[in-house]
């Protein structure tokens, strides 16, 4: 059974730090990619970004760029976000998920199979 | 960027109803990479759809999906308490983005 479990998260004034984590178990993680997917309260679903399974290629959301970080250990199966210079609106629930599809190398064009259950980042003074 | 679109906002719908979602993507989705997903309060989000028309793993076929280019429909036949929720479809490939939901509640 694949499992996700999201950590890390809580209150952080805006320009400050975060890094989260996702714990995965259940599957070849060095196979996938990943993704993480963010929800502000009350809101819709808003991909951050992703890497690959070999943990040499990422992408971001525009938001993201210059202040986000994904990385991955694979011999810990953990999936990182170093998340700096937090705005209020980064306020959101953070879901790591995995693809659908084995893709060690390139970034692949999948859906997302399972999901962690979240962790919340609270921005504000 | 490819904006997605849903409508309508909310459904009210009863238990044994059929429920039609729309899903409209600014330009054409290419090779029908289109996914739908269920969210229900607290709880992250379940693959339902995917390739447009494709139920993943272990979903009941009263969930059927249709749709190419820029138009896709989710349809929910014979509502079940259980589909009470907030459904998403998504454009998946390069930047995947999301749209903003449609809400499935009880009348």
């Amino acid at each position: 059974e694949v499992k996700l479990l999201e950590s890390g998260g809580g209150w952080e004034k805006p320009g400050g730090s975060l890094r989260l984590s996702c714990a995965a178990s259940g599957f070849t993680f060095s196979s996938y990619a990943m993704s993480w997917v963010r929800q502000a309260p009350g809101k819709g679903l808003e991909w951050v970004s992703v890497i690959t399974g070999r943990g040499d290629t990422s992408d971001y959301a525009d938001f993201a760029k210059g202040r986000f970080t994904i990385s991955r250990d694979n011999s810990k199966n953990t999936l990182y976000l170093q998340m700096n210079s937090l705005r209020a609106e980064d306020t959101a629930t953070y879901f790591c998920a995995k693809f659908y599809s084995p893709s060690p190398v390139i970034i692949p064009a999948a859906p997302f199979d399972s999901w962690g259950q979240g962790t919340l980042v609270t921005v504000s003074s | 960027e490819t904006v997605m679109t849903q409508s309508p906002g909310t459904l009210s719908l009863s238990a044994g109803d059929s429920a039609t979602l729309s899903c409209r993507a600014s330009q054409s989705v290419s090779s029908n990479f289109l996914a739908w997903y269920q969210q229900k309060p607290g709880q992250a989000p379940r693959l339902l759809i995917y390739a447009a028309s494709r139920r993943a793993t272990g979903i009941p076929d009263r969930f059927s999906a249709s749709g190419s280019g820029t138009d896709f429909t989710l349809t929910i036949s014979r509502l079940e308490p259980e589909d009470f929720a907030v459904y998403y479809c998504q454009r998946y490939g390069n930047s995947p983005g999301f749209g903003q939901g449609t809400k499935v509640e009880i009348k």
